[in-house]
């Protein structure tokens, strides 16, 4: 079975400085991996995926994240953190085609 | 865009009463998901339908039944409520199966408080 392991269950940075979320993800299939954001008493959003293909990819929000199957990880980046970035993001993980499952969601706090 | 609407939003309900959530999907999608997020827990997958028929389950307590009708729309049904139960309870939907490959579009969701 397919699992998700965020590391880091709370970031703090300050406003302009580098975003980083890391995400591992533990597959049997090459997998389908998603990034989303979830405001305060709010819906989850879809920020970015990896299907097939290019192994960087960009999001909304100018976010981006990289595959990379020998280090099983699929860590989001955001050049220059704003303050409306504070959310919690998790990361997951396709399996079956029908369920995700997701990581325990990291909260990410920027500083003014 | 038209998105995946839930309803209610919020919902009280008492220990050992009953509860129904609903979920109307993005025009023309034919599959919905449930999931279940705890306080300060990622979200659990709880059941899906494609074609009105179950395709998938996850952790969905016995207590809880789920069905999708003919206009595609679905209902969670949750009976004997537990403290337990409290939760936000997402939907999401998408067209044809399988659509996890692709990352499917959440609902805004119903907060349960169970009393």
């Amino acid at each position: 079975a397919q699992s998700v392991t965020q590391l880091g269950s709370h970031v703090s940075v300050s406003e302009g400085a580098l975003v980083l979320l890391r995400c591992n993800y533990s597959s049997s299939v090459p997998p389908y991996l998603f990034w989303y954001v979830q405001y305060p008493n709010q819906g989850l959003q879809l920020l970015l995926k990896y299907t097939t293909g290019a192994t960087l990819v960009k999001g909304i929000n100018g976010f981006e994240a990289e595959f990379k199957k020998s280090e099983t990880s699929f860590h989001l980046t955001k050049p220059s953190a704003h303050m409306s970035d504070a959310a919690e993001y998790f990361c997951a993980v396709s399996e079956g085609g029908n369920k995700l499952v997701f990581g325990a969601g990291t909260i990410l706090r920027v500083k003014s | 865009a038209a998105g995946v609407i839930q309803s209610p939003r919020h919902l009280i309900k008492e220990k050992r009463e009953t509860a129904t959530l609903k979920c109307y999907p993005i025009p023309r999608h034919d599959t919905v998901y449930w999931y279940q997020q705890g306080p300060g827990q990622d979200p659990q997958f709880l059941i899906s339908f494609y074609e009105k028929m179950q395709s998938d389950k996850g952790s969905i307590p016995d207590r809880f039944s789920a069905q999708q009708f003919s206009d595609y729309h679905s209902e969670l049904n949750m009976s004997s409520l537990e403290l337990g139960d409290s939760a936000l309870y997402f939907c999401a939907s998408s067209l044809g199966w399988g659509g996890a490959d692709y990352g499917y579009t959440f609902g805004s969701g119903t907060r349960l408080t169970v009393v």
